[in-house]
């Protein structure tokens, strides 16, 4: 079946511009996530939500952060006025989320920003 | 705050040996641990995941066990290929109302042909 889809796959963009990245989290999942990962080192958590419901938000590193799941299914992370230090991959990972067994997390193929 | 280590940061062996990759986080209250391969610019794909009253699990040539009173879990690969390189990562979970994955920074394996 389908898994965890990102769009755009790479970005480059200059400072100071907005970008948004998408992902379409499996079908059905009720949770999604979203992580940065600076290179060589490992994902670090930014938001979750449940649902349409931004549960945790605590990773964010700015106000220039901001993400949104309007309907419960994809997702959109937006940074603006963008800086140097946000270049990295963004991942979205979903899970199902209903019971013990299923809170195994799933990851897109993430989006690699380039900020220049 | 959750911290989790791998050690090391990089190996490399020749094909066909056994190998452990270790993976170590300082709070003993978590839910599950995954293992994670991460393959050159690609996402994440899971290996393993172990619930937190399970000690180990197995598929295929990968074993990973886990020791949670000790905040430690290893991952063993047997008679490793040059396909096994990649990044692997660990990652723990600590459950409902606090779902997100705090991860390791990885250990970068290479398997020589």
């Amino acid at each position: 079946g389908a898994g965890v889809s990102q769009s755009p796959r790479y970005k480059v963009a200059k400072r100071g511009q907005d970008v948004a990245l998408r992902c379409d989290p499996i079908s059905g999942h009720v949770s999604l996530f979203w992580y940065q990962q600076a290179l060589g080192q490992g994902p670090e958590f930014l938001t979750y939500f449940q649902n349409e419901a931004q549960l945790d938000k605590s990773g964010l590193p700015s106000d220039r952060f901001f993400a949104e799941r309007p309907e419960g299914s994809v997702s959109t992370l937006k940074i603006q006025r963008t800086q140097q230090e946000d270049s990295a991959v963004y991942l979205c990972a979903s899970s199902l989320a209903k019971n013990r067994d299923s809170y195994e997390q799933y990851f897109g193929p993430g989006t690699r920003l380039t900020v220049t | 705050k959750q911290e989790v280590t791998q050690i090391p940061a990089a190996l490399s062996v020749p094909e066909g040996e056994n190998l452990v990759l270790n993976c170590s986080f300082t709070d003993s209250a978590i839910y599950n641990l995954q293992w994670f391969r991460q393959d050159p610019g690609k996402g994440l794909t899971s290996l393993l995941l172990i619930q937190s009253s399970q000690r180990e699990q197995t598929s295929g040539r990968l074993n990973a066990s886990l020791d949670k009173s000790s905040g430690r879990s290893t991952l063993y690969i047997a008679a490793s290929q040059p396909g096994d390189s990649a990044t692997y990562l660990c990652a723990v979970f600590l459950g409902f109302g606090n779902e997100k994955l705090t991860f390791g920074t990885g250990t970068r394996l290479t398997i020589i042909p």
